[in-house]
């Protein structure tokens, strides 16, 4: 069964901090895993990450994946309060389609000012 | 622009009435999915579609059906709404399932 962990599950800072969230997954044949963001609506794609080592970057977000110890960090730096929101990754799943997508629990970020 | 419309916004409902909440996608997207998002529970998908009449269950399936008879509609249909599907649903579409998806902006549902 595919499994999805991300740590840790809630996180308060404060403005100007850096954070880094964590994504493991255990998939069988992984292609790629997605990173969103999600504030109070619908989540918003980030990050699609397929290789080991190379830096996803936008801004003050940054992701990289690590594929042999099968976990992914989504890094965000010099934090500001429009950051608050539930961060989720997930690995596109299901056979050769890759159409089913588990989801982990999330990282619900909080950014005082 | 490029979007994924769901509707409606808001459904209250009575238990056992048949409801269908409507996806349309304007980008020729092949993968058509289905969430629901509960509290404590996260985003766990229901179904999804890799192409027109082409689809398969996700984690949580029981008690819905969809259909993808267009590319660009995929509607979730429950045919008879129970208290326990009372949850925020979304649909999503990706180019394909190993890229990212684009999510509508939701459909309360209350089925009371």
């Amino acid at each position: 069964e595919d499994k999805v962990v991300q740590s840790p599950l809630s996180l308060v800072v404060h403005e100007g901090d850096t954070v880094t969230l964590n994504c493991s997954y255990e998939v069988t044949n992984f292609r790629s895993l997605l990173w969103y963001k999600q504030e109070k609506k619908a989540p918003t794609f980030l990050f699609m990450l397929t290789s080991s080592g190379i830096e996803k970057k936008s801004g003050r977000l940054s992701s990289i994946l690590d594929k042999k110890e099968l976990f992914s960090i989504l890094n965000i730096t010099a934090t500001q309060t429009g950051d608050s929101a539930i961060y989720l990754c997930a690995p596109p799943t299901g056979g050769t389609s890759y159409g089913k997508l588990t989801f982990g629990q999330g990282t619900i970020l909080t950014v005082h000012p | 622009e490029a979007q994924v419309t769901q509707n409606p916004r808001y459904l209250i409902t009575v238990t056992g009435k048949k409801l269908t909440v409507t996806c349309s996608q304007n980008m020729n997207h092949e993968y058509m999915s289905w969430y629901r998002q509960d509290p404590g529970l996260g985003l766990r998908q229901i179904y999804y579609s890799m192409n027109v009449e082409v689809t398969d269950k996700g984690d949580v399936p029981e008690g819905y059906k969809v259909s993808r008879k267009e590319k660009r509609n995929f509607p979730l249909i429950l045919e008879s709404p129970s208290p326990n599907q009372t949850s925020l649903y979304f649909c999503a579409s990706s180019l394909s399932g190993v890229h990212g998806y684009t999510f509508g902006s939701g459909t309360r549902l209350t089925v009371v």
